[in-house]
């Protein structure tokens, strides 16, 4: 089945760096991909959907330069926190959804995560 | 706008027994999806089952079946013969459109089922 690999699964990184995560599709090819920010024990909030060949587009509130998005081939967005705060501490899951071939129950695929500490 | 309610924060369920997860939505689209998703204390998310607005059935996976009711607006989510690997997070999310991408996702619930 389609699979969605997400890389690193935990980062710890202090005040000031930036940190990179890596989100791809390793069987399928997806032309966009979306980033979610969960905090703990709540929701997964969509922060921004990235697309191959263009901008990337930020849901309300999302600070663009805060969180660069780039989707620079069919299989790999990544997403650049920069400049991280410890408020910035949270878990970031990436996803994308295979090629319905016209099928509307295709499910969006999540990889595992990120689990980032900003001390 | 969409919106998503999952109105029971955390549930408790005996091993072998049948639960019941709400999840009621809002929308003004004639045109959308539904979906549950599992995820476990790692984290990952699991796609368990899928509504389409349009679907005259229930939808079912297993052990896994939705209860669509598209005039009340609800998907709750009923899984039977709960066992201990059930105990995770549940999320209802939905999809705009047939062809949309984007998952507005609920509250979540959590399940802890007993042995």
């Amino acid at each position: 089945g389609a699979v969605v690999s997400q890389h690193p699964s935990r980062v710890i990184c202090k005040s000031g760096t930036s940190v990179k995560i890596e989100c791809r599709s390793l069987d399928f090819q997806a032309t966009t991909m979306f980033w979610y920010r969960q905090f703990p024990k709540q929701s997964l909030m969509l922060m921004a959907t990235s697309n191959e060949g263009s901008k990337a587009t930020y849901e309300q509130g999302v600070e663009k330069d805060k969180f660069l998005i780039n989707h620079a081939s069919l299989t790999l967005s990544t997403l650049t926190v920069t400049s991280a705060h410890p408020e910035d501490s949270s878990f970031y899951i990436c996803s994308a959804r295979p090629p319905t071939g016209g099928r509307n129950n295709s499910p969006l695929h999540f990889g595992n995560g990120t689990r980032l500490t900003v001390t | 706008a969409q919106k998503i309610t999952q109105t029971q924060p955390g549930m408790f369920v005996q091993e072998k027994e049948a639960v019941t997860l709400d999840c009621t939505y809002d929308t003004s689209d004639q045109s959308y999806g539904l979906f549950w998703y599992k995820q476990p204390s790692s984290g990952e998310m699991i796609f368990l089952i899928y509504q389409g607005s349009y679907d005259e059935q229930n939808a079912t996976e297993g052990r896994y079946s939705l209860n669509f009711q598209k005039a009340r607006k609800s998907a709750n989510l009923v899984i039977s013969a709960s066992q201990l690997g059930d105990s995770a997070m549940y999320f209802c999310a939905m999809r705009m459109g047939a062809a949309g991408n984007k998952l507005t996702f609920g509250g979540g619930t959590r399940v802890l089922v007993k042995p």
